[in-house]
């Protein structure tokens, strides 16, 4: 069974910064790209970045790009989203997912955590 | 990097059919066929329910297609049941590692 497990979400001054993580069981991760997406409380959902399987390509959205970077730890079977200078409007659920292998069409989700930027 | 152009609602009755679309560009849905579907229910994350433009995967019924012409995606629920209610939104891979979403469209089945 695939599954992705999120982690690492919390409350965070304004400035601050925070590392996310996804845990993935159920197939090799080796083999998969994978990206971060967001959804602000009762909004819409928004691509943050991406990386592939052996992390040569990395991208970001122009609103995390400088302040966010997406690393994977395939040994281990990690995902992660490292959080720099947040800032208020960075508030939402972030979930990460997998690219299908051979495209760029996504599938499974993991179940999301939440990170609140507040003062 | 835009969002993909979705209505902000529809509604359908129970047994019609509906289709919802998803405007993007030469850059992202005109490009490349990569765009994927997904149904999210309240508190819950985003299930994909279409990808590839028009492949359904295992388990999703039948009465769920996808369509793609020019730089708009289509999905259409026929034969609507009242389990169809919810949020879905489309993505589409832009090149270069970078994807875009849709900003969703709420279904309600009357």
């Amino acid at each position: 069974e695939v599954k992705l497990v999120n982690s690492g979400g919390s409350v965070v001054r304004p400035g601050g910064s925070l590392r996310l993580s996804c845990e993935v069981s159920g197939f090799d991760f080796n083999d998969y790209g994978m990206i971060w997406v967001r959804q602000p409380p009762g909004k819409g959902l928004e691509w943050v970045s991406g990386i592939n399987w052996m992390s040569e390509t990395r991208g970001y959205a122009e609103s995390v790009k400088g302040r966010f970077r997406i690393s994977r730890d395939n040994a281990k079977n990690f995902l992660y989203l490292q959080m720099n200078s947040l800032r208020v409007d960075d508030t939402a659920m972030y979930y990460c997912v997998r690219v299908i292998v051979g495209g760029y069409s996504c599938d499974y989700w993991g179940q999301g955590t939440l990170v609140t930027v507040s003062s | 990097q835009s969002a993909l152009t979705q209505p902000r609602s529809v509604s359908g009755s129970r047994g019609q059919s509906v289709t919802i679309s998803c405007t993007g560009t030469s850059g992202d849905v005109g490009k490349f066929n990569y765009v994927t579907w997904y149904q999210q229910q309240p508190g819950k994350a985003p299930k994909f329910i279409i990808y590839d433009v028009s492949e359904r995967p295992s388990g999703v019924p039948y009465r769920y297609s996808g369509s793609k012409s020019g730089n708009t995606a289509s999905l259409t629920i026929s034969g609507l049941q009242a389990e169809d209610e919810g949020d879905y939104y489309c993505s589409s891979y832009a090149g270069s590692y970078i994807w875009a979403f849709g900003g969703g469209t709420k279904l309600t089945v009357v």
